[in-house]
Order: structure tokens, then sequence, then C-alpha cells
């Protein structure tokens, strides 16, 4: 069975400073992965998702997130945060024969001025 | 890009009435749509698989008979929560498939919060 864990229910950092939200997932083979952003009340936005190939892959808004086979971690960073990135962010996780998505917790992310 | 819409995106219902709401790819075909189910603070929950044409597929613990989807069309599924109760309130999100494209990417939906007084 598939499964995501997020170790970081919360995170806080400063405008500017670097970020780095944790994933880890359990998946027999190799899996699709995905990060989403969800801004409050609002429905799920598509971050970058890694499907095969290289392993680091860039996406919007100046994310990036780092495919780790053997460590089993799909972390996503970006060096600079903005005030606007302030919102819940969900790793998720996909067999390969396409079939249903299994989501993290989630990590509220929080940006202090 | 793919868009998938949902609507309403806000509904309040007394208890025992039932809601229906509408998930729609607007701009490619869905063979497949998703349902999810969010509570305050936490992760989305796959509650069912909805196939065009066929019946959909529920996950463990969640009553077919109360939430009924309808796949009616390569574009439309609606979600029916009938008899709603106030801890059916929650917020309630669709994705799709494209039907022509990447088989394991989904679209979502922005979302309907539904409220039961």
């Amino acid at each position: 069975a598939q499964s995501v864990t997020q170790p970081d229910i919360h995170i806080t950092v400063s405008e500017g400073a670097s970020l780095e939200l944790r994933c880890n997932y359990s998946y027999g083979a190799t899996p699709y992965l995905f990060w989403y952003v969800q801004s409050p009340g609002q429905g799920l936005q598509l971050l970058l998702k890694y499907f095969s190939g290289d392993t680091l892959v860039q996406g919007i808004k100046g994310f990036e997130a780092e495919f780790k086979t053997r460590l089993s971690y799909f972390n996503l960073r970006t060096p600079s945060v903005h005030w606007r990135d302030a919102a819940e962010y969900f790793c998720a996780v996909c067999g390969n024969a396409g079939n249903m998505l299994t989501f993290g917790g989630g990590t509220r992310l929080m940006v202090k001025p | 890009g793919a868009v998938v819409s949902q609507h309403p995106s806000r509904v309040i219902c007394k208890s025992g009435t039932s809601v229906k709401i509408e998930c729609r790819s607007l701009d490619f075909q869905a063979t497949t749509m998703f349902w999810y189910r969010q509570f305050p603070k936490q992760s989305l929950m796959l509650m069912a698989t909805s196939n065009e044409g066929s019946k959909a597929t529920y996950e463990q613990g969640v009553e077919k008979d109360k939430f009924l989807i309808n796949h009616a069309s390569l574009t439309l599924s609606t979600l029916t929560v009938t008899s709603a109760h106030p801890e059916d309130s929650s917020f309630y999100i669709c994705s799709a498939r494209d039907h022509g494209g990447l088989s394991y990417e989904q679209y979502f939906g922005p979302g309907t919060r539904l409220t039961v007084t």
C-alpha cells in the first residue's frame, strides 16, 4: 500500500528565508509524486510533479523538489519565501497504475514579516 | 491548462435536506472523476471514484446510499448528500482525470463548502 507522511504540521519562517517542507513516502515501486498548495477556503493548485526522468523537478512560484528514491523522500524547497506563500502544502503519491492519489497530512506554512 | 469547476462554491442547508454538488471538466473529457472530503485543518480523504457510465467505487467507510454519485457524461459528475446532518458539514473537492492525457494526473476543482445547520 502507498502512504505519505509529512512530519511537520506547522512551520513558521521569516520572509526571505529559505524553506524545506518534508515529505516521506512509501510505495513498492517508483511512484508518481506531487506537491499541491491550498490557500484557505480554496482548492488545490499543483506546484510540481515527478513522473520520470530528471530527479530534480522545477515547479511554479519558485519551488523545486528532488526525488530521492533510496531515501524515500520528496522534499519541497524554495530559496526565498514570500508572504504570499503562506498556505497549506500537501504532498501526494500515486501508483503507476494511475489510480488513487494518497495525500500526506499537510504542512501549514506561516510567514513572518 | 485543464480546468475543473464546482458548483456551488458554498451551500448552507437544513438538517434532513439533500444537497447536490456538481463537478465539471471545462476543457477536457474526464472518464474518471474523484470526490474528496476535507475536514478543517485536515488532509483530503478520498470518498469515491466516479467512472462515466458506470457505478462509482466507494472507499471503505463511505456510505454509498448517503453520498450518491452520478457520472452521466464525460464532463460532469455530481455528488448528492442525502438527508444531510451537521456532521456532513465539510469541504468537498472533486478532481478529474483527462481521458486523453496522462493517466495519473488529476485536476482539482476549487471545492464546495457545505454547512448543515
